[in-house]
């Protein structure tokens, strides 16, 4: 079985520009996640879809953060503009129906600095 | 609202028993889990406990869960140089499946 694909790996933009970030799930996962880890903290939440529908973004800086998936598969996340403290891992994870236990898999994430 | 603590840093010498420690407030949680996380890489998964279970061992991981307390623990036996990571403890929920993340324990083992 394949893991959860992210796209780029590494990106480095400058304060004020915009970056989209790519996602695809393990195949069949209804659920996908995008959590932000600042370095020296724990992955915090920033959206969650359940399908295409969202279910939760009520962290998700929308100011600024915007995120779709667009036929219940593959996901994108976009920050416009960027900002310093924007500078995290961002990870994505998807789950089965079930939801809990080993049905949560981990894409290897996209390294954001922000100068 | 939910809250996920642990120790910041753990070292030990290779072959010793390692103990990450973590406590948590939402007395509702009703799964645990334990991560790991290698310089540059993703979260793997290492295991988990059902809220309902006192203790599970999975080879030379042993996790113990006080739900009273709201304390879990991980125990890695004869632990060697390539367990040197970020132990992450998470929290979950049937009715949500988003987890809430502590802020890592950074494992260090000497040789």
């Amino acid at each position: 079985e394949a893991g959860v694909a992210q796209s780029p790996r590494y990106k480095i933009i400058e304060k004020r520009q915009s970056v989209a970030f790519w996602c695809n799930p393990i195949s069949g996962h209804a659920t996908l996640y995008w959590y932000q880890q600042i370095l020296g903290q724990g992955p915090k939440l920033l959206i969650q879809f359940q399908n295409n529908g969202v279910v939760d973004d009520s962290q998700l800086p929308k100011d600024r953060f915007s995120a779709e998936r667009l036929k219940g598969v593959d996901s994108t996340l976009k920050i416009q503009p960027a900002k310093l403290e924007d500078s995290a891992v961002y990870l994505c994870a998807s789950s089965s129906a079930g939801g809990q236990g080993r049905g949560y898999t981990f894409g290897s994430g996209t390294r954001l600095t922000v100068v | 609202g939910e809250d996920v603590e642990q120790s910041l840093f753990l070292s030990v010498r290779e072959g010793d028993s390692s103990v990450i420690n973590c406590t948590y407030t939402d007395s509702s949680s009703t799964y645990l889990y334990w991560y790991k996380q290698e310089p540059g890489a993703g979260l793997q998964l290492l295991t988990y406990i059902f809220s309902n279970m006192d203790m599970k061992q999975d080879q030379r991981l042993t996790v113990l869960l006080n739900k009273k307390d709201k304390h879990l623990s991980l125990r890695i036996a004869d632990t060697q140089t390539g367990d040197s990571a970020i132990y992450f403890c998470a929290e979950g929920h049937t009715g949500r499946r988003a987890l809430t993340f502590g802020s890592g324990t950074r494992l260090q083992v000497q040789p």
